[in-house]
């Protein structure tokens, strides 16, 4: 089955800064790639997504990168600012079936 | 988005109990719906994908007889912890999809279940 990688698993930023998150999966198969933020005791929220056609999507702050050769995907936070902080999660899927595989997540701390 | 709402948030229950916790689809029709388990500061763990109308498919490791699910409406799912043990407790959240659109997954807002 799909195994997705992801690091790092503690992330702190001053705010301002930008802040990268990265993930590797292991299915080539794999061809929708969706980020997730979950504040505490929350469910998770789509935040950006891409698809196997696409190399990059950007969103004002947010962006996400596709590497399908490398197998790697990155989410990209521009200007991070306090609310920012939250677990980031990445997902793999071959859509059509649509049960995604969760990287580990990410605790992003941004400090004011 | 889509919305699906999962009830209770919270519970309490005493060791041997079973709960009973309710995910549903509000304004679309969702013939499968995924039941995840969280640990605290850990990652959404597949637990079984339900699906309408037939026997959920779990996931290795996971006691079918322990975490029974049934989907008995494209809106309606439900899992149920029978015989509940303090280790089962947990953040338990669904998801679901739209039917016949290849689109992201909308998750419940979880349910915090602590046996005591």
């Amino acid at each position: 089955g799909e195994n997705v990688e992801q690091h790092p698993s503690t992330l702190s930023v001053q705010e301002g800064d930008s802040a990268v998150i990265k993930c590797t999966y292991s299915d080539s198969a794999s061809n929708y790639f969706p980020w997730y933020k979950q504040e505490l005791g929350k469910r998770p929220q789509l935040i950006i997504d891409i698809r196997s056609n696409v190399g990059e999507k950007k969103d004002q702050r947010i962006a996400v990168t596709l590497n399908k050769t490398a197998k790697h995907f990155s989410l990209h936070i521009t200007e991070t600012q306090p609310e920012d902080s939250a677990v980031y999660f990445c997902a793999a899927s071959m859509g059509g079936s649509y049960i995604p595989t969760f990287g580990r997540g990410t605790s992003l701390i941004v400090h004011p | 988005g889509a919305v699906v709402s999962q009830h209770p948030s919270r519970v309490i229950c005493k060791s041997g109990t079973s709960v009973k916790i309710e995910c549903r689809s509000l304004d679309f029709q969702a013939t499968t719906m995924f039941w995840y388990r969280q640990f605290p500061k850990k990652s959404l763990m597949l637990m079984a994908t339900s699906n309408e109308g037939s026997k959920a498919t779990y996931e290795q490791g996971v006691e079918k007889d322990k975490f029974l699910i049934n989907h008995a409406s494209l809106t309606l799912s439900t899992l149920t912890v029978t015989s509940a043990h303090p280790e089962d407790s947990s953040f338990y959240i669904c998801s679901a999809s739209e039917r016949g659109v290849d689109t992201e997954a909308f998750f419940g807002q979880g349910t915090r279940l602590t046996v005591v």
